[in-house]
């Protein structure tokens, strides 16, 4: 597809679980982000992939939180032992090395019960 | 640190009037980008608008301009003739030309009423 490709659209799951949630970039991108958006709040930074460097973390909440990429492809991004407090969408976007634009997928609802 | 203050979270316009989002930034950086998307209710966060930080001239994509002064870190979004298709929430995003993230702002959610 054209666009970035979040899977699955939503996600209904017990307190206590493990999640994962996948992000398919646009074709050649070499950034990829990942975003947490609280219900009526903005965006807040989660981590940033470029390319094969190191990613930057500095955003993930607490060691529950992990997300991997393998060269430019897919990322996915994992919650473990998931909190209500996690409840909210995650977004993923990707963009090109001299970040002229980041292009947003449509987000995973993650609702934790 | 990169701040982005939006300080309007809630405004309205009437269809066909023109209306202006306000976003103010903080940064010791030269080289930069500012952004406006949009987020209508489907989640999908869309750019509107861009701005890069060395052109001194307004951005402007047909019913959208923006008003950027860099020396007062200002950079407001002008929306004319206003459509009820315009009604989501609009993020002011900052990047630095070689950062690794895009600092947003708390949103405005606007209304168009018919």
């Amino acid at each position: 597809g054209a666009g970035v490709s979040q899977s699955p659209s939503n996600k209904v799951t017990e307190k206590g679980k493990d999640v994962e949630l996948r992000c398919d970039p646009i074709s050649g991108h070499t950034a990829l982000y990942w975003y947490r958006q609280r219900l009526g709040q903005g965006l807040e930074f989660l981590i940033y992939f470029q390319g094969n460097s190191a990613p930057d973390k500095s955003g993930l909440p607490s060691d529950r939180f992990s997300a991997e990429r393998t060269g430019e492809s897919v990322s996915t991004l994992t919650i473990q032992r998931t909190q209500q407090e996690d409840s909210a969408v995650y977004l993923c976007a990707s963009g090109d090395r001299g970040n002229t634009e980041a292009f947003f997928g449509q987000g995973t609802r993650l609702t934790v019960v | 640190a990169q701040t982005v203050t939006q300080s309007q979270p809630e405004m309205s316009v009437q269809e066909a009037e023109t209306v202006t989002l306000s976003c103010t930034y903080d940064t010791s950086e030269n080289n930069y980008y500012l952004f406006w998307y949009k987020q209508p209710p489907s989640r999908q966060m869309i750019l509107v608008i861009r701005q890069e930080a060395y052109k001194q001239q307004n951005a402007t994509e047909n019913r959208f301009s923006v008003n950027f002064q860099k020396a007062a870190k200002s950079f407001s979004l002008k929306i004319s003739d206003s459509q009820l298709g315009d009604t989501a929430m609009y993020f002011c995003a900052f990047v630095k030309r070689t950062g690794n993230q895009f600092y947003f702002g708390t949103g405005t959610s606007l209304t168009v009423i018919p």
